[in-house]
């Protein structure tokens, strides 16, 4: 089953900081997160695996709550090269990768 | 430079015709995989290969083969029988299942005239 990602969109100001949520109905092993760009292939921002761990580089971060089965990714002080739509993947104990929807970023200066 | 060529980048193709895309990495990856995806939507899986001369099919393969004779190649073809065949075609490796990062493509861009 595909995971829920929330919200669909959101537009930001430059500076300002953004959650975009990832919840699964079936435990998790593990969790991707991708940024594309319009017409571009997607990009690997990190990936979590079960254990409750979170992960971070610059100003982009994640966290995995095992127990919820969620994700949560967090963009702070956004600039305007974080615009873009966000996916995450979700892996279960079969290890088959399925993706969410996606969550449109818009950031504006 | 180690990653995934998809060729071309542009197809544009009849109705009733047969096509192929192309998809050739060089990462050393044993799982392949092919998305589609449709304007605003997320990744949908066709297919996907865990290893030579193996593969599985994915959420919605009906209309479309795949091949996968080499460990570094795996051809997409679009068939007649693929009544919607226009949208995003995106390949991806990994080294593993599950939990291993998929690289990406930079994807075909299919259109059904």
């Amino acid at each position: 089953q595909q995971p829920v990602q929330s919200p669909q969109a959101v537009i930001l100001r430059e500076g300002e900081d953004a959650v975009i949520n990832c919840s699964s109905s079936k435990a998790l092993y593990s969790v991707h997160w991708y940024r594309q760009k319009h017409g571009e292939a997607p990009v690997f921002l990190m990936i979590l695996l079960k254990g409750g761990e979170q992960k971070g580089h610059e100003k982009i971060s994640a966290s995995f709550n095992e127990k919820k089965q969620q994700s949560s990714l967090y963009l702070t002080a956004s600039q305007l090269s974080y615009s873009g739509t966000y996916f995450c993947g979700t892996a279960d104990s079969n290890y088959q990768l399925i993706w969410g929807a996606g969550t449109k970023l818009i950031i504006k200066p | 430079d180690g990653g995934i060529t998809q060729s071309p980048k542009y197809l544009f193709r009849k109705e009733g015709q047969n096509v192929t895309l192309s998809c050739e990495q060089n990462l050393n990856h044993d799982a392949m995989y092919w998305y589609r995806q449709d304007p605003g939507q997320g990744l949908r899986l066709i297919y996907y290969s865990q290893i030579v001369n193996d593969f599985q099919k994915g959420d919605i393969a009906e209309g479309y083969s795949v091949s996968r004779e080499k460990k570094e190649s795996f051809p997409l073809t679009v068939t007649s029988a693929q009544k919607n065949p226009t949208a995003f075609y995106l390949c991806a490796s990994s080294a593993g299942l599950g939990t291993d990062t998929q690289y990406f493509g930079p994807g075909t861009r299919l259109t059904v005239l």
